[in-house]
């Protein structure tokens, strides 16, 4: 069975320009949440999906934003970048996203020059 | 707000030792938890679940447990392996509808 599937792997973006990662879960799964990782803050929930609705949202700004299509693929966009979106950010899936493992993807490393 | 301490930061053991590492919510209200390892620049791995209606998981040589009154879970390592060098991760959520809260994990050496 296929793993999550993360791309691009790494990007480098600069400020003030837009940007757009993508997931692939694993088959089955229907949730698909998001988190920005970085050595100051470590990791931090953005938002979750369960067929194509966004279920939970973290304290980020409007800048961050998501989708998930039927076939529960989802993406994550960032606008008007800045500095401190670098990091490292991970997309995990789940069969429910209730009370069912978390299973992750190895990430798209963002650098914001 | 929720907050997730894990306890200690950083531990370097020498092969064989067993040890134990914590994980402690602000707020006690856990619906459930997972514990994660993260090797360097990869995604986290998950190692166990303890779902709503369990105390405890057991895989292999690791076993963790979860105390809800008091928000507190720990995970046991048997017969450590440099294989084991990682930093682990708790998470967890309040519940069942609420979003998932990583600690900030141990960094874990296990010297050959």
């Amino acid at each position: 069975k296929a793993g999550v599937t993360q791309t691009p792997r790494y990007l480098i973006k600069t400020r003030g320009q837009q940007v757009t990662l993508s997931c692939s879960p694993i088959s089955g799964h229907r949730s698909v949440s998001w988190y920005q990782q970085t050595p100051g803050q470590g990791l931090q929930f953005l938002f979750e999906y369960f067929s194509e609705t966004q279920r939970n949202k973290g304290n980020f700004p409007g800048r961050f934003s998501g989708r998930q299509f039927s076939n529960s693929r989802s993406e994550m966009n960032v606008s008007t970048l800045e500095l401190g979106d670098s990091a490292l950010y991970l997309c995990a899936s789940s069969f429910t996203g209730y009370n069912s493992p978390l299973h992750f993807g190895n990430g798209t490393r963002l650098t914001v020059t | 707000k929720q907050e997730v301490t894990q306890i200690p930061a950083a531990l370097s053991v020498p092969e064989g030792e067993n040890l134990v590492l914590n994980c402690s919510f602000t707020d006690s209200a856990i619906y459930n938890l997972q514990w994660f390892r993260q090797d360097p620049g990869k995604g986290l791995t998950s190692l166990l679940l303890i779902q709503s209606s369990q105390r405890e998981q057991t895989s292999g040589r690791l076993n963790a447990s979860l105390d809800k009154s008091s928000g507190r879970s720990t995970l046991y390592i048997a017969a450590s392996q440099p294989g084991d060098s990682a930093t682990y991760l708790c998470a967890g959520a309040k519940t069942s509808y609420d979003k998932v809260i990583f600690g900030p994990g141990t960094s874990l050496s296990v010297i050959p």
